[in-house]
């Protein structure tokens, strides 16, 4: 089955604290893959995209993410959070077969003062 | 500014009273979709539209309709909304095989 994972539903952080949303995905998802954040009652903003290229993509606000295809992975990381990251953040990635985005449970990060 | 808009984006309905959700870009994009998000379920894709004229089911599409008449357009039909459908909802649009897909700010749908 086409799938991506997100092992981790909640992460709780202290501020300034190194963070990891771990994210894995099928064999027959593609390689093109994504991180969305969600902050509180808004829409879903690209965070980062692998498409090719470099293992290790970085996005905006600060945050990188390293694809690993023999662990078939893509992490997302920060070395020092803010309290403004708290939000939900989504791991996607391409169906291979239909080409459509295929999103994994999300991971709630709560970063705390 | 490229954007989705969402209409409306909060709604308590009750059971069984149609309601539309309208969707709309001023992107051109051809492929637009409509997804559900649920806690610990993440996003499921209900209907997209791969251009004019042309939608197909996601992945949960059962008690939901669309339809394409126009490129800019691409409404949510609930015929007869039950509290299961209570949820967040959000349409998105992108050119075909585009990677960046653009999101709508999300519907707040509460049925009752």
């Amino acid at each position: 089955a086409q799938s991506v994972t997100q092992l981790d539903s909640q992460v709780p952080v202290f501020e300034e604290a190194p963070v990891e949303l771990r994210c894995n995905y099928s064999s027959s998802v593609s390689v093109y893959l994504f991180w969305y954040v969600q902050y509180p009652n808004q829409g879903l903003q690209l965070l980062l995209k692998y498409l090719s290229g470099s293992t290790l993509v970085k996005g905006i606000n600060g945050f990188e993410a390293e694809f690993n295809k023999s662990q078939t992975s893509f992490h997302l990381r920060k070395p020092s959070v803010h309290i403004s990251d708290t939000a939900e953040y989504f791991c996607a990635g391409r169906s291979s077969n239909t080409g459509k985005l295929i999103f994994g449970q999300g991971t709630t990060l709560q970063v705390k003062p | 500014e490229a954007q989705v808009t969402q209409n409306p984006r909060y709604l308590i309905t009750v059971t069984g009273k149609k309601l539309t959700v309208t969707c709309s870009q001023n992107m051109n994009h051809e492929y637009m979709s409509w997804y559900r998000q649920d806690p610990g379920l993440g996003l499921r894709q209900i209907y997209y539209s791969m251009n004019v004229e042309v939608t197909d089911k996601g992945d949960v599409p059962e008690g939901y309709k669309v339809s394409r008449k126009e490129k800019r357009n691409f409404p949510l039909i609930l015929e007869s909304p039950s509290p299961n459908q209570t949820s967040l909802y959000f349409c998105a649009s992108s050119t075909q095989g585009a990677n960046t897909i653009y999101f709508g700010e999300g519907s707040w749908l509460t049925v009752v």
